[in-house]
């Protein structure tokens, strides 16, 4: 079946660092992949999405490309701050559904 | 829009009881999610409904767990009786499934259950 494989953290990184968390994924289909964000105490948010191959998507410095031929989908951001400290999931879709395939998550701390 | 209302946002009972909790999803969405999240397992997903009627119920643990949607603005997530190892916090999502996509899921604030 989908699935998703994420980079194991914690990643921790100095303010003003560069940021990749890696994922790969899994799919029969031709699937939409997401970005979510988690901030302690809260529910997952949607940080970025792309829908088809070579697809940017960006949101809050954040980047991240569908890469087909890799099957990957790597968060990153050229410079990080205390505030992104999070957990950071990466998922997919099928064409066709909403249901989402999640990975298991990357804590990111960011020391000042 | 006031997002995805989940309540209580914590409970604390004791082991037998039942526990009940709510989730009203956003106007307008027609797909909603329960999730349980702890630090062992990650994010399940636990059950999911379209248009109130439910598509994929094969990540409920155990039948001490049921979930209802009696309309399209209210959902429960019923836990008979409760035991320790029920102890996470629970969220619900909602999407509007529809032609195109993609079908981005918005999250409720969760509910953080202890069961002793």
């Amino acid at each position: 079946g989908d699935s998703v494989t994420q980079m194991e953290g914690p990643v921790t990184l100095s303010e003003e660092a560069f940021l990749t968390i890696n994922c790969t994924y899994t799919a029969t289909g031709y699937p939409s992949l997401f970005w979510y964000v988690q901030y302690p105490g809260e529910g997952l948010q949607l940080l970025l999405k792309a829908t088809k191959a070579d697809d940017k998507g960006s949101n809050k410095g954040f980047e991240a490309t569908y890469r087909k031929e890799t099957t990957s989908f790597h968060l990153e951001k050229g410079s990080v701050q205390v505030s992104d400290s999070a957990v950071y999931f990466c998922a997919l879709s099928d064409r066709g559904t909403d249901k989402l395939i999640f990975g298991t998550g990357t804590r990111l701390q960011v020391f000042p | 829009d006031a997002g995805v209302i989940q309540s209580p946002r914590h409970e604390v009972t004791e082991m037998g009881q039942e526990v009940t909790l709510r989730c009203k999803p956003i106007s307008g969405h027609n797909s909603l999610f329960w999730y349980r999240q702890t630090m062992m397992r990650g994010l399940e997903l636990l059950i999911y409904f379209n248009n109130n009627v439910p598509i994929d119920d094969s990540g409920m643990p155990e039948d001490r767990f049921s979930a209802k949607m009696p309309n399209a603005s209210f959902s429960t997530l019923k836990i008979q009786p409760s035991e320790p190892r029920d102890s996470a916090v629970y969220f619900c999502a909602s999407s509007r499934l529809s032609s195109g996509g993609p079908y981005e899921q918005y999250f409720g604030p969760g509910t953080r259950l202890t069961v002793t």
